[in-house]
């Protein structure tokens, strides 16, 4: 059975402190790996999607890496507007499965 | 493109009652899925199509959920009866090839 584990399950930083998120996976045949940002209220909102290990993808203060094993969620010099939660996903054949995510607060 | 649209945003029903929630998806996107989160279980997905067929409803958490795609443009996700336990909030995400999704604003379903 696919598995996604996200950690920590909540951050908190002061802002223009540097972190980040951890996305650790188990599946057969991964295809994609995808990152959400999900605010209260609304639906995800896709952010990156990595298909193989050692590919990067960036934009603005958020940088994605792959291994493996795991993605990471680099967060450069964070903003309060930076708050948020933060989906993992894999794609295996067919099939998506979500991590619970990592709640991120960035305090001024 | 207007994005993902689902209807009612809020709903509050009673024990035993049927209750419907609908979704457009983006004009053109071929897949469509619909999750259910909750603070204990996070994101789960109950059921997707492809091209209006359902491919996988293993997330379906029992026969009193059903969803139809009578075409492209509209599905729905039918709870009869409705229980407490099924409050949650309900997304609906469609995408071109089963790759990155584009969720709607969910429905919020509250069951007393």
């Amino acid at each position: 059975e696919d598995q996604v584990t996200q950690s920590p399950e909540a951050l908190r930083l002061q802002e223009g402190e540097s972190s980040s998120l951890n996305c650790s996976y188990t599946v057969s045949g991964l295809r994609g790996l995808f990152w959400y940002r999900q605010d209260p209220g609304k639906g995800p909102e896709f952010l990156f999607t990595l298909y193989s290990a050692g590919e990067e993808k960036e934009k603005e203060r958020l940088k994605a890496t792959l291994t493996k094993k795991e993605s990471f969620l680099h967060i450069t010099a964070p903003k309060p507007e930076d708050s948020a939660t933060y989906l993992c996903a894999v794609q295996a054949y067919q099939k998506v499965t979500f991590g619970t995510g990592t709640k991120l607060q960035v305090i001024p | 493109d207007a994005g993902v649209i689902q209807s009612p945003r809020h709903e509050v029903t009673e024990m035993g009652q049927e209750v419907t929630l609908r979704c457009k998806p983006i004009s053109g996107h071929d897949y469509l899925f619909w999750y259910r989160q909750t603070m204990m279980r996070g994101l789960e997905l109950l059921i997707y199509f492809n091209n209006n067929v359902p491919i996988d409803d293993s997330g379906m958490p029992e026969d009193r959920f059903s969803a139809k795609m009578p075409n492209a443009s509209f599905s729905t996700l039918k709870i009869q009866p409705s229980e407490p336990r099924d409050s949650a909030v309900y997304f609906c995400a469609s995408s071109l090839g089963i790759y990155e999704q584009f969720f709607g604003p969910g429905t919020r379903l509250t069951v007393l």
